[in-house]
């Protein structure tokens, strides 16, 4: 069985240009969450997708956004890249999201892309 | 708003030693608890995870523990070898269905 796999491992953009980062989720999964992780702020929740809905958002910008698509693959997008936005971008794959019945559901991370921004 | 703590942010044990790493969450409503590990380089990795109905979980050498009243869990590692060293994050998942994490232990096994 596959596991999370994110697409492309590493990018190099400049300021102000934007980025399309993707997701795959295991196989039957269909939640897709993205985080980011920086040495200062640690893993840090951005969006949350399910059926191609997103059902939460964490504290980001607007310049962040995300989709899913019919397949449960996401992408997410950041506009008007600015140097803070350097970090490892994390996907986590679950087979529904952790609310109600199902807040016990495991989530199982992707390898991430890591985005420098110069 | 909602909030997990974790320490110590750094911890050195000797090869053998066992190694606690303690956390301490704020959502009353949280009942789900993984533990991650995260290699150099690598993908963070759930090692364990522990639910709200359950006070201990071990698995081999890691066992996890789980306060509710004081809302608190803790990672045990017992026997601890080289190839335990790694920043060890804990979690918990808020109300909204997200897993809040803590700032990460790194752990350093001596051989």
């Amino acid at each position: 069985k596959a596991g999370v796999t994110q697409t492309p491992r590493y990018l190099i953009k400049t300021r102000g240009q934007q980025v399309t980062l993707s997701c795959s989720p295991i196989s039957g999964h269909r939640s897709v969450s993205w985080y980011q992780q920086t040495p200062g702020q640690g893993l840090q929740f951005l969006f949350e997708y399910f059926s191609e809905t997103q059902r939460n958002k964490g504290n980001f910008p607007g310049r962040f956004s995300g989709r899913q698509f019919s397949n449960s693959r996401s992408e997410m997008n950041v506009s008007t890249l600015e140097l803070g936005d350097s970090a490892l971008y994390l996907c986590a794959s679950s087979l529904r999201p952790g609310t109600g019945a199902f807040m016990n559901t495991e989530a199982f991370f992707g390898q991430g892309t890591r985005l420098t921004v110069v | 708003g909602e909030n997990v703590e974790q320490h110590p942010s750094t911890l050195s044990v000797q090869e053998g030693d066992s190694a606690v790493i303690k956390c301490t969450y704020s959502d009353s409503a949280s009942n789900y608890f993984p533990w991650y590990k995260q290699e150099l380089g690598k993908r963070p990795q759930l090692i364990i995870d522990i639910r709200s109905n359950v006070g201990e979980k071990k698995d081999q050498r890691i066992a996890v523990t789980l306060n509710k009243t004081a809302k608190h869990f803790s990672l045990h590692i017992t026997e601890t070898q080289p190839e335990d060293s790694a920043v060890y994050f804990c979690a918990a998942r808020g109300s909204q269905g997200n897993l809040i994490f803590g700032k990460g232990t790194k752990l350093s096994v001596k051989p």
